[in-house]
């Protein structure tokens, strides 16, 4: 496809379970960030990946939440023992160089955890 | 690392009056400033975006102004019209972590 893609769109799961979510990003960006959107709030940053270099993890909240990027492609956000907070939309979003080119996101993945 | 400050975080305007929206960002070696705007369940999307050589860039109803000796940069949008209601977000690149950081957002409301 030409865009972001994410899935899944809607991932309903309870308290205490693990999540994956997964994020394509538009072929040959070398860039890609996870944000969480919960409602009616800002775009909150919670890791970063540019080519090669080691992941910014610096908005990641707990040691709950870890993410991959497995041959400088597709993303894996994974968030470990659930909590109700965590109940948001993640946005990702790729580019091709990072910092000075257009971002683009992907349509999100709305988790409830009930 | 960049910090980039958006105000307001909600504005309402008259349809058919002026909106304005600013923000100011802290790295002095940052030279790209998108504007995104999120309708109300969809994607932030790309409206327009300035780089450091230029001042002002206009596109049909939406302008943006760079002053990049006191770091700030705001969004213009004429006209305004009920499509326009929405969040918007500025961003500025940070040069030493080579990546896009973003404003809090505003909402805009526009009235009829």
């Amino acid at each position: 496809g030409a865009g972001v893609s994410q899935s899944p769109s809607n991932k309903v799961t309870e308290k205490g379970k693990d999540v994956e979510l997964r994020c394509d990003p538009i072929s040959g960006h070398t860039a890609l960030y996870w944000y969480r959107q919960s409602l009616g709030q800002g775009l909150e940053f919670l890791i970063y990946f540019q080519g090669n270099s080691a992941p910014d993890k610096s908005g990641l909240p707990s040691d709950r939440f870890s993410a991959e990027r497995t041959g400088g492609s597709v993303s894996t956000l994974t968030i470990q023992r659930t909590q109700q907070e965590d109940s948001a939309v993640y946005l990702c979003a790729s580019s091709s160089d990072g910092r000075d080119t257009e971002a683009f996101f992907g349509q999100g993945t709305r988790l409830t955890v009930v | 690392g960049e910090n980039v400050e958006q105000h307001p975080s909600t504005l309402s305007v008259q349809e058919g009056d002026s909106a304005v929206i600013k923000c100011t960002y802290s790295d002095s070696a940052s030279n790209y400033f998108p504007w995104y705007k999120q309708e109300l369940g969809k994607r932030p999307q790309l409206i327009i975006d300035i780089r450091s050589n230029v001042g002002e860039k206009k596109d049909q109803r939406i302008a943006v102004t760079l002053n990049k000796t006191a770091k700030h940069f705001s969004l213009h949008i004429t006209e305004t019209q009920p499509e326009d209601s929405a969040v918007y977000f500025c961003a500025a690149g940070d040069s030493s972590a080579s990546k896009i950081i973003f404003g809090s957002g505003t909402r805009l409301s526009i009235r009829p």
